[in-house]
C-alpha cells in the first residue's frame, strides 16, 4: 500500500514570496489533514477535510494560508505572502474516516528567508 | 489553543527500564486517543491508540492506562531499547489535536 506522498521535500522562499505544498493522500482515505510543525513543538493542525468539504479550519491564518481538496482526493496548501514564522514543516495526513489511524507523509520543510 | 498537555518534555531511561509519559485533556468529547512516535525527517506513525470504553490497553511492549475521571491518559513503554529513542506525541480526537512531545532516549 502506498503511503501519504508530499512534495517537495525542501522549499527555501524570501519572505513575502508565496509557496505551494501538494498532498496526495493513500487511496480511498476520505479524511485529509494539514499540520503545521515547528520546530520542537507539536504538530498544530492546519486543516481538516472530509472528501473534499472542510470540517475544520478554526486555526488556519486565512489571510495569508489557503487550502483545497480537488475531487476528494489530493490536495494543496498555499502560502502568500509568506512570513518568517512560516519556517516549519508542513505534514499532510490521511485516514480512511474521522477516529481511525492517521496516516502521515513525510513533510515539507519550508524556510522562509 | 492547547487542549492537550503532555509530560515530561524529556526523558532518559537505561535500556530495559520502563518510560513513562502522561497526556491530560480538557475536552470531555475527546473519544479517541492515540499516540505517535516521530523520528527525526519523518513524519508520525501510529503506535496504540485507545477509546474511553476501556481503562487500559497493551500491545506488546506498549501499554495506554487512561483514566476517564481524571482526564488523563499514559504511554508505558516496558523494556525500553535504544531503537526506542524518538519523540512521542499524545493526541486526542474530535479533531486530532496533539501534545507537544516528548524526546525520548534510552541509553544503552
Amino acid at each position: 500500500e502506498a503511503g501519504v506522498a508530499q512534495s517537495p521535500r525542501y522549499k527555501i522562499i524570501e519572505k513575502r514570496q508565496s509557496v505551494a505544498f501538494w498532498c496526495n493522500p493513500i487511496s480511498g482515505h476520505a479524511t485529509l489533514y494539514w499540520y503545521q510543525q515547528i520546530l520542537g513543538q507539536g504538530p498544530k493542525l492546519l486543516i481538516q477535510f472530509q472528501n473534499n468539504g472542510v470540517v475544520d479550519d478554526s486555526q488556519l491564518p486565512k489571510d495569508r494560508f489557503s487550502a483545497e481538496r480537488l475531487k476528494g482526493v489530493d490536495s494543496t496548501l498555499k502560502i502568500q505572502p509568506a512570513k518568517l514564522e512560516d519556517s516549519a514543516v508542513y505534514l499532510c495526513a490521511s485516514s480512511l474516516a474521522r477516529l481511525t489511524e492517521a496516516f502521515f507523509g513525510q513533510g515539507t520543510r519550508l524556510t522562509v528567508v | 489553543q492547547q487542549q492537550v498537555k503532555q509530560s515530561p518534555q524529556s526523558l532518559i531511561v537505561q535500556k530495559g527500564g520502563i518510560s513513562i509519559i502522561n497526556c491530560a485533556y480538557e475536552n470531555t468529547a475527546f473519544d479517541y486517543f492515540p499516540w505517535y512516535q516521530q523520528f527525526p525527517g519523518k513524519g508520525p506513525a501510529l503506535l496504540i491508540a485507545i477509546r474511553p470504553d476501556v481503562s487500559e490497553k497493551k500491545e506488546g511492549r506498549f501499554t495506554i492506562s487512561f483514566n476517564k475521571s481524571a482526564k488523563q491518559f499514559s504511554l508505558h513503554i516496558m523494556d525500553s531499547q535504544p531503537g526506542d529513542s524518538a519523540t512521542y506525541f499524545c493526541a486526542a480526537s474530535g479533531k486530532l489535536t496533539f501534545g507537544e512531545g516528548t524526546q525520548l532516549t534510552v541509553n544503552p
